[in-house]
């Protein structure tokens, strides 16, 4: 299948530290978006980027696109308890998601 | 909002069974997939259909096949259950184009 790999698969950090999930592709990408699940609960959609290069915020999360369209990347600042969950990248073909394996955060109060 | 409600939370079956998850979406969307959730692995997707009677095979359809009679409802269906489909089931729905996709609770499934 079309593969979308993210790393790392775990993270543990202390709250208030900060978080990074890298998602890579061998092939360019027309877009991609992330989603956190967590959990007990559903993936839920965060965000899209398009553009190359493009750099999106929502609060503490920081979303960045590569210049190429092969990468992507999601970083949290200052986590809290909220935080916890497992993140996924995804990419669209032909209006089909498809995703990554996920990052799952921990977050040690 | 959007609601995709998959009809039972838990269920668990026996090997052989037929089994049907079913996933009904309320926004009119045209497409609806149904993934499936492993540890390690992810969101793997099984099908895919884009319109009524519409349908594409995913990454992993072996055991599976789908119906889509109606644009709100998307089943999922377990020809002859096996101990390797025990698993978290996902239906997901989103509107034409590359847009965000919708999922329901998830329906974790058990076969014995």
């Amino acid at each position: 299948g079309q593969q979308v790999m993210q790393i790392p698969q775990y993270q543990h950090v202390q709250e208030g530290e900060d978080f990074t999930t890298y998602c890579n592709s061998s092939t360019t990408l027309s877009n991609i978006q992330w989603y956190k699940q967590r959990p007990g609960g559903h993936p839920v959609f965060l965000i899209q980027l398009v553009k190359s290069g493009e750099v999106k915020k929502q609060k503490r999360l920081t979303f960045q696109f590569g210049e190429a369209k092969k990468n992507s990347s999601l970083h949290i600042t200052a986590t809290q308890t909220t935080d916890v969950g497992t993140y996924f990248c995804g990419k669209t073909s032909y209006d089909k998601v498809i995703f990554g394996p996920g990052t799952s955060l921990s977050v040690i109060p | 909002d959007v609601k995709v409600t998959q009809s039972s939370r838990y269920l668990v079956k026996r090997t052989g069974e037929k089994v049907f998850l079913e996933c009904v979406q309320d926004m009119d969307h045209e497409n609806m997939f149904w993934y499936r959730q492993d540890p390690g692995l992810g969101l793997r997707l099984i099908y895919f259909s884009y319109d009524v009677k519409m349908k594409e095979k995913g990454d992993i359809p072996e055991g599976y096949s789908v119906s889509r009679e109606k644009k709100e409802r998307f089943s999922l269906i377990l020809e002859s259950a096996s101990t390797n489909q025990t698993s978290m089931y996902l239906c997901a729905s989103s509107p034409g184009g590359p847009t965000e996709a919708f999922f329901g609770q998830g329906t974790r499934l058990t076969v014995v």
